[in-house]
């Protein structure tokens, strides 16, 4: 999976719980991104990072915030996690931007939220 | 709300034939990129075609893009069991800096 690396690869946490997912990356990509994906809805982008210290938000990031302190990791984070991100998270990591370049999928990691 | 839609979203063949996917989007697109997801596992890009072009081929795969009809097509010629997985296209706005999923079709080929 070209270089990248989710961890958990599988959580189950309570209501109300903070929960972070990491993505370490050995491709030395600028821009990295997370994905959730569900039934029916195919992948929605949550949030991404075209550099250090530059996150932007995507199509469904209420709940989630991110960081990046370094090129090689993304860290997303539940901040209180609710039944309804019972989902499958995936990193996904461009050399340039995404509208010209392909992403690269990291394994995903299943959370889920009782 | 989805810019790219696949139909069908199922598809069953038998191991020999070929499997054609159809992917419908709504907004102007600078290109448009076909991902194959095997059970479990993060999504591989198979191609990627740009705006101006109409078809592209890579081994089994071909894709076809009609700017006009906002639409494009992924064609697996002799599948093969090994096809079996879902597949997802995906479309870079013409303005912005971001990939839109379908919510794809499930291929099964039987052997």
């Amino acid at each position: 999976d070209a270089g990248i690396t989710q961890s958990p690869r599988h959580k189950v946490t309570e209501t109300g719980t903070p929960v972070t997912l990491r993505c370490h990356q050995t491709e030395n990509h600028r821009y990295m991104y997370w994905y959730r994906q569900d039934p029916g809805h195919g992948l929605r982008l949550i949030h991404y990072s075209y550099g250090v210290k530059d996150t932007d938000k995507g199509e469904v990031s209420d709940g989630y915030s991110v960081s990046r302190s370094k090129t090689e990791d993304f860290l997303l984070t539940l901040e209180s996690a609710t039944s309804s991100q019972t989902s499958v998270y995936f990193c996904a990591i461009s050399e340039s931007q995404a509208t010209n370049e392909k992403l690269f999928f990291g394994s995903g990691t299943q959370l889920s939220v009782l | 709300s989805q810019q790219g839609e696949e139909d069908p979203q199922a598809l069953s063949i038998q191991e020999g034939e070929n499997a054609t996917m159809n992917c419908s989007y709504k907004t102007s697109i600078n290109n448009l990129q076909w991902y194959r997801q095997n059970s479990g596992r993060g999504l591989v890009h198979l191609i990627l075609i740009r705006s101006n072009e109409r078809e592209k081929h890579s081994g089994r795969l071909r894709v076809t893009l009609d700017t006009s009809k906002k639409s494009s097509s992924l064609l697996i010629t002799a599948s093969r069991a090994a096809d079996t997985a879902s597949y997802f296209c995906a479309t870079a706005m013409e303005y912005g800096n971001k990939l839109v999923f379908g919510a794809g079709t499930i291929l099964r080929v039987k052997s």
